[in-house]
């Protein structure tokens, strides 16, 4: 069990430019979440993933937001023309159940200038 | 909408006990988590309460009262590595089996020598 990886680890990017990031699950996983973090605030939830199945994607996230798990493993969350506001941690957690605690990776810090 | 309550910050001593407390109001209940948040780490699971009542684990204690919409957490023999954010988390029900995990902003713990 290597937990939860995601990739990179720090992005920093120029206003208006397209970011991508990387999430590996915990393998036996079938449940994925993206979560965005602030300074000084808990986690928010951004969409969630039941294998490759979009089942839910909060309705404060802007249609530049957008998350893939084609084969219900690894998923990506793409952010298109970052803006300031986009700079956040960006964590990604997976669980086996619905009853089951989240695991969290360690996120991908990023940075918009 | 959903509010989850608790202190941002809390000071205590080493070798003391302390109690975070969480109050919330959700568009559902589907159990209490409390992960614990180590300054650029990912958030780790410390607890979970779906039921009334008291759950010890270790030097940790976490509490839960539905009809208050309480919860807390209790940390004894305190150590100074027990500095960190503490961060409540309530478990909605969403449509279908989907569950969605929401956070407080979570409390700041300092441990002093």
């Amino acid at each position: 069990d290597t937990g939860v990886s995601q990739n990179p680890r720090h992005k920093i990017t120029k206003r208006g430019q397209n970011v991508t990031f990387r999430c590996d699950p915990i393998s036996e996983h079938n449940r994925l979440y993206w979560y965005r973090q602030t300074l000084g605030q808990g986690p928010e939830f951004l969409t969630y993933f039941q294998n490759e199945a979009q089942l839910e994607k909060s309705r404060l996230l802007s249609d530049r937001f957008s998350a893939e798990r084609p084969k219900g493993s690894f998923s990506t969350l793409e952010i298109q023309r970052t803006e300031q506001g986009d700079s956040a941690m960006y964590l990604c957690a997976s669980s086996y159940a619905n009853n089951s605690p989240l695991h969290f990776g360690n996120g991908t810090r990023l940075t918009v200038t | 909408g959903q509010n989850i309550d608790q202190p941002t910050e809390m000071t205590a001593t080493e070798g003391a006990i302390v109690q975070i407390n969480c109050t919330y109001q959700t568009s559902g209940f589907n159990g209490l988590f409390w992960y614990q948040q180590h300054a650029g780490e990912a958030p780790t699971f410390l607890s979970y309460n779906v039921l009334d009542g008291l759950e010890e684990k270790g030097r940790f204690s976490s509490f839960l009262s539905r009809s208050k919409g309480y919860s807390y957490l209790l940390l004894k023999e305190l150590q100074m590595k027990d500095s960190a954010s503490y961060l409540c988390a309530v478990r909605i029900p969403l449509s279908g089996s989907a569950r969605q995990l929401t956070f407080g902003s979570g409390t700041q713990l300092t441990v002093l020598p």
